[in-house]
């Protein structure tokens, strides 16, 4: 069965501070890989997505990697704002039957503390 | 203004009523699909319908219903047989056979049995 794996589950960090999300994941066949932020109640915004030739993309702060040999793609935030507290959610699409059903990750909370 | 809107906002159930969360969206897309989201847990598919008149089961379709007679509309009905009906609700739509298409998403309905 296809998998999405978030680490950590929740983060807390300073503003200003960097950090690191990471997604691990069994999807195959693999088509594309999207990066999701999700504010405390609302529907998760795009932030950037990934397909199989690429290795890192940038949309301002944030930096998208993917590794499609070992499956695992990270989201790494740059000088954090208070306006990043929010879960950020990995989403992996395979191919099937030209269908590219998503296969969602539980997300990660990061939370920016002042 | 192109998009999807979700309603309403917050929805109270009693206990063996069905009620329909309604989903449309202006954005010309083929594919619809409603998620279900419970705190702590990543985005689960419920439905999904690539094209009017046609809709297909997620993983966690029992207890639902759904209708796609208007390429604008995917409504989601939620009968009394879905035991644990109280959660977060999330609608979202895209272009089905576009291999990087972003799927976007309406701000949700928070259905809450009483």
């Amino acid at each position: 069965k296809n998998q999405v794996e978030q680490s950590p589950q929740s983060l807390i960090i300073l503003e200003g501070k960097n950090c690191t999300l990471q997604c691990n994941y069994t999807v195959s066949p693999f088509s594309n890989l999207r990066w999701y932020k999700q504010d405390t109640g609302r529907g998760p915004v795009s932030l950037t997505i990934m397909t199989f030739s690429e290795n890192t993309k940038s949309n301002g702060r944030y930096t998208a990697t993917l590794d499609a040999d070992t499956k695992q793609s990270s989201l790494h935030i740059t000088a954090s704002q208070l306006s990043d507290s929010a879960s950020y959610i990995c989403v992996v699409r395979e191919t099937s039957g030209g269908s590219y059903i998503p296969t969602f990750g539980r997300g990660t909370s990061l939370i920016v503390h002042p | 203004d192109g998009g999807i809107t979700q309603s309403p906002k917050y929805l109270f159930r009693k206990e063996g009523q069905n009620v329909t969360l309604s989903c449309e969206q202006n954005l010309n897309h083929d594919a619809m699909y409603w998620y279900r989201q419970d705190p702590g847990q990543g985005l689960r598919l419920i439905y999904y319908s690539q094209i009017v008149n046609d809709f297909q089961k997620g993983d966690i379709a029992e207890g639902y219903s759904v209708s796609r007679e208007k390429k604008e509309s995917f409504p989601l009905t939620v009968t009394s047989a879905q035991k644990n009906p109280t959660a977060f609700y999330l609608c979202a739509s895209s272009y089905p056979r576009s291999m990087n298409t972003e799927a976007f998403f309406g701000q949700g309905t928070r259905l809450t049995v009483v």
